[in-house]
């Protein structure tokens, strides 16, 4: 009950496309999501995070959508850039006291 | 760059030895909380230390322990080190306005990167 699972394991894209991540979870007290970008050599970086009292989070060119009744939330990333290029985690938590809960990450690659 | 600093960066042990992570959090931060990050995986919670007391724990066996310092600074102590402890250490830190008063955003280190041979 305390998975993440994410899916794609790898994801290419083309420069300017979409990229699309999805995330499920199990346990149902999880009331906070965020998505992290980490680069190799690096810690993990916050993206964009929700709750699950709105369905969409947008900044710049990162959305989260998010299905409460589904159990799934996913990452857009619009006009992909090879800067873009890393590993993105999803995550969960009870709370935002970040004990957080990891999918295994995407390693996406933007092709320019 | 976060205000996160995590020591040393790369370390290697042998099987059966005891090692020592550091982590120096970000300024005004009072919360720490460390990851194992085994190689392609996601990270996975250890523990969590909240103004020098243990808040939270992962599934880990008890070789895993913490201490936090009155400068919220922290320390992860592994013992008996086991070949599967090989794996990235991340800590985060973040400011806990009080217990379940809501948090800033976590900021991580880099991370050691510990391997046991």
């Amino acid at each position: 009950q305390q998975q993440v699972k994410q899916s794609p394991q790898s994801l290419i894209v083309q420069k300017g496309g979409i990229s699309i991540i999805n995330c499920a979870y199990e346990n149902t007290a999880f009331d906070y999501f965020p998505w992290y970008q980490q680069f190799p050599g690096k810690g993990p970086a916050l993206l964009i995070a929700i709750r699950p009292d709105v369905s969409e989070k947008k900044e710049g060119r990162f959305t989260i959508s998010f299905n409460k009744s589904a159990k799934q939330f996913s990452l857009h990333i619009m006009d992909s850039q090879p800067g873009d290029s890393a590993t993105y985690f999803c995550a969960a938590s009870r709370g935002s006291n970040y004990q957080l809960i990891w999918g295994a990450g995407t390693k996406l690659i933007i092709k320019p | 760059e976060t205000g996160v600093t995590q020591s040393p960066t790369h370390l290697i042990k042998t099987r059966g030895q005891q090692v020592t992570l550091r982590c120096s959090s970000q300024s005004g931060h009072n919360t720490v909380s460390w990851y194992q990050q085994a190689l392609g995986q996601g990270p996975q919670f250890i523990f969590q230390y909240y103004r020098e007391e243990e808040n939270g724990r992962g599934n880990f066996p008890p070789r895993f322990s913490g201490l936090q310092f009155p400068n919220y600074s922290s320390e992860l102590n592994v013992n008996a080190l086991e070949l599967d402890d090989s794996a990235l250490y991340l800590c985060a830190s973040s400011l806990v306005f009080r217990q379940g008063g809501g948090n800033t955003e976590a900021f991580f280190g880099q991370g050691t990167r510990l391997t046991v041979v």
